[in-house]
């Protein structure tokens, strides 16, 4: 069973260029999260998906960043212009509801290794 | 501002020794508790659910203290194996958001 599939696994770009990570949730999982990690700041969750709406982009640094999620299998998020602090580890991850009606499990992708110039 | 706060550590143990995490919540309507574990350049990984009553898993114990709101992990007889850093996740009771905390290192020499 495929888990949540990122790509590219690496990126390294100049500034200014747009830059964007793509994501295929695990099959039937109804929320999906994009989060990103640096060594200062940790996890943080930029935006999640329930259904394919977006829920909560509170997140999100800035303008430069959006996300979309156009179906159930594959979502995006984009970074216009980037700039060096924008390099981090992204990672997406999906999670199913569960029968108590909260979330189960999130299940990480491998993550895209961000590097801007 | 919701948080969740973890010792970054490093805590560096030998093998076999035991081992002891904290972490404390802000949010008093939290309602679900985990611990993730992360190895060095990957994603982190689902470790274990955290129950109200306690739970064990091998030599790993987990433990809720609501009304001092921390959970914590303890992990006997460590592996060289159990390198990693250990996050501790949050589930608020309302928006069912999760919170990480940074996480703690843990180091287990030979």
């Amino acid at each position: 069973d495929a888990g949540v599939i990122q790509s590219p696994r690496h990126e390294v770009t100049e500034m200014g260029q747009e830059v964007t990570l793509r994501c295929k949730p695990i099959s039937g999982h109804d929320y999906l999260f994009w989060y990103r990690q640096t060594m200062m700041r940790g996890l943080e969750l930029l935006i999640y998906f329930n259904n394919n709406v977006p829920i909560d982009d509170s997140g999100m640094p800035e303008d430069r960043f959006s996300a979309k999620m156009p179906n159930a299998s594959f979502s995006t998020l984009k970074i216009q212009p980037s700039e060096p602090r924008d390099s981090a580890v992204y990672f997406c991850a999906s999670s199913l509801t569960g029968t108590s009606g909260y979330q189960e499990t999130q299940y990480f992708g491998p993550g895209t290794r961000l590097l801007v110039l | 501002r919701k948080e969740v706060e973890q010792d970054p550590g490093p805590f560096n143990v030998p093998e076999g020794a035991t081992v002891a995490f904290n972490c404390t919540y802000s949010n008093s309507a939290s309602q679900s508790f985990f611990w993730y574990r992360q190895d060095c350049r990957k994603e982190p990984k689902l470790l274990m659910s955290v129950y109200s009553s306690g739970n064990e898993d091998g030599r790993f114990t987990a433990q809720l203290n609501r009304a001092s709101q921390y959970i914590s992990l303890l992990i006997r007889d460590s592996k060289l194996s159990d390198s990693a850093t250990y996050l501790c996740v949050v589930i608020d009771g309302g928006s069912y958001q999760l919170t990480f905390g940074k996480g703690t290192k843990l180091s287990v020499i030979p």
